[in-house]
């Protein structure tokens, strides 16, 4: 079954310190894995998409790794600011399916003052 | 930056009663998407539209549903008879092509069916 599972559910993080959040897939044939952030009561907004052959890829202040050996993912947020508390969602798409993307249950970011 | 519009932001209807979402997706895109989010749920696949026709739907997209792009700027999805469970955030999002382009959400409708 397709199943996309992040891990820790919520955290809370000082103002200007790092965090990271991690994503497990079982979704396959695997196409890619990308990470959204929701801010609450709005759309998901993507922060970065990488494919089977991507490493890493930033955004800014965010630093998505892949490893597709172990169908594992990270996002690594740097110097966290007030406006990064959100909930962080890893998204896997099937190369059986373009439309249909598996979403994680995300993790809730609150960074405080 | 291009953004995807939805209308209404939240509708109440009853039990029973058709429901008409809208949306307008970003203007050159041309793959479209329903998605939903039952509170405190992960977001879950509707449907995909592409070339004026279904892709591919999920299990919950039954014959209570049914989308249509009935001009050049508006995609929409009606529910026919809507019941308790319908009551989610409806996302659209668009996506210039169905691989490996980002979609784009709009900040989505929230049905409550009383």
């Amino acid at each position: 079954k397709n199943q996309v599972e992040q891990s820790p559910q919520s955290l809370i993080i000082l103002e200007g310190k790092n965090c990271t959040l991690q994503c497990n897939y079982t979704v396959s044939p695997f196409s890619n894995l990308r990470w959204y952030k929701q801010d609450t009561g709005r759309g998901p907004v993507s922060l970065t998409i990488m494919t089977f052959s991507e490493n890493t890829k930033s955004n800014g202040r965010y630093t998505a790794t892949l490893d597709a050996d172990t169908k594992q993912s990270s996002l690594h947020i740097t110097a966290s600011q007030l406006s990064d508390s959100a909930s962080y969602i890893c998204v896997v798409r099937s190369t059986d399916s373009w439309g249909k993307l598996q979403f994680g249950a995300g993790t809730q970011v609150v960074v405080t003052p | 930056e291009p953004e995807v519009t939805q209308t209404p932001s939240h509708q109440v209807t009853q039990m029973g009663q058709e429901v008409i979402l809208r949306c307008v997706p970003i203007s050159n895109h041309l793959y479209f998407y329903w998605y939903r989010q039952i509170l405190g749920q992960k977001v879950e696949f509707l449907v995909s539209f592409y070339n004026n026709e279904i892709s591919e739907k999920s299990e919950i997209f039954d014959d209570q549903f049914s989308v249509e792009r009935p001009d050049g700027s508006n995609f929409t999805l009606k529910i026919r008879s809507t019941k308790l469970e319908d009551s989610a955030m409806y996302f659209c999002a668009s996506s210039r092509d169905g691989y490996n382009s980002p979609l784009h959400f709009g900040n989505g409708t929230r049905l409550t069916v009383t």
